[in-house]
């Protein structure tokens, strides 16, 4: 099993530019999540799914929007990519869907917005 | 929404000796209490977690105790190694239904040979 894969590990985009970020979990999980890791603020929850088909805020989802495209798929979209935007983004799965098991994170996307 | 403070944020120990990390929250409701792994470069992974119905889970050199009175967990590592050096996270669950875990913004610890 691959666990959760996520691509790209790395992106520079310019200012206004748009891109996706993929995550695909093998593990028939039924909640997936994005999160970002900036400096000094731990992780930070942008949207999250519950089930295929559903999709939810998380604390800092403005400037983002998702697709739960199947049970095995998430994907994170930036419209208009800002340097506020420059992070860490992890992707995670987990069994549960009250948000109390265990989370498996992909490896990382590191994104720069100059 | 829920509040975790973590402290301290970096941590430096000798090999062997004890670390402790203390994270509070804010909702007495929250009954999900994970802590997370990151070493550099890496995916945080979970370590140990309790639930509010217990007061302490250990699992070999790694303790997490659980105060719900006042609102407050511990990681306790005993007889530290190089390799316990990473960033650690604490979290909790969101009381509300919504499928959410709140982010402690971490201790470094650094295991000195």
């Amino acid at each position: 099993n691959a666990g959760v894969t996520q691509t790209p590990k790395f992106q520079v985009l310019k200012t206004g530019q748009s891109m996706t970020l993929q995550c695909a979990q093998d593990m028939n999980h039924n909640s997936m999540y994005w999160y970002r890791q900036d400096p000094g603020m731990g992780l930070r929850l942008i949207y999250y799914s519950a089930s295929e088909g559903t999709t939810d805020k998380g604390e800092v989802p403005n400037g983002y929007n998702v697709s739960r495209l199947n049970k095995r798929e998430f994907s994170l979209r930036l419209e208009s990519a800002a340097p506020s935007q420059t992070s860490v983004y992890f992707c995670a799965s987990s069994e549960s869907r009250r948000g109390t098991g265990e989370l498996f994170f992909g490896e990382g996307s590191r994104l720069t917005v100059l | 929404g829920e509040n975790v403070e973590q402290h301290p944020s970096t941590l430096s120990v000798q090999e062997g000796d004890s670390a402790v990390i203390k994270c509070t929250y804010s909702d007495s409701a929250s009954n999900y209490f994970p802590w997370y792994k990151q070493e550099l470069g890496k995916r945080p992974q979970l370590i140990i977690d309790i639930r509010s119905n217990v007061g302490e889970k250990k699992d070999q050199r790694i303790a997490v105790t659980l105060n719900k009175t006042a609102k407050h967990f511990s990681l306790h590592i005993t007889e530290t190694q190089p390799e316990d050096s990473a960033v650690y996270f604490c979290a909790s669950s969101d009381s509300t239904g919504a499928n959410n875990l709140f982010f402690g913004t971490g201790t470094r610890l650094t295991v000195i040979p």
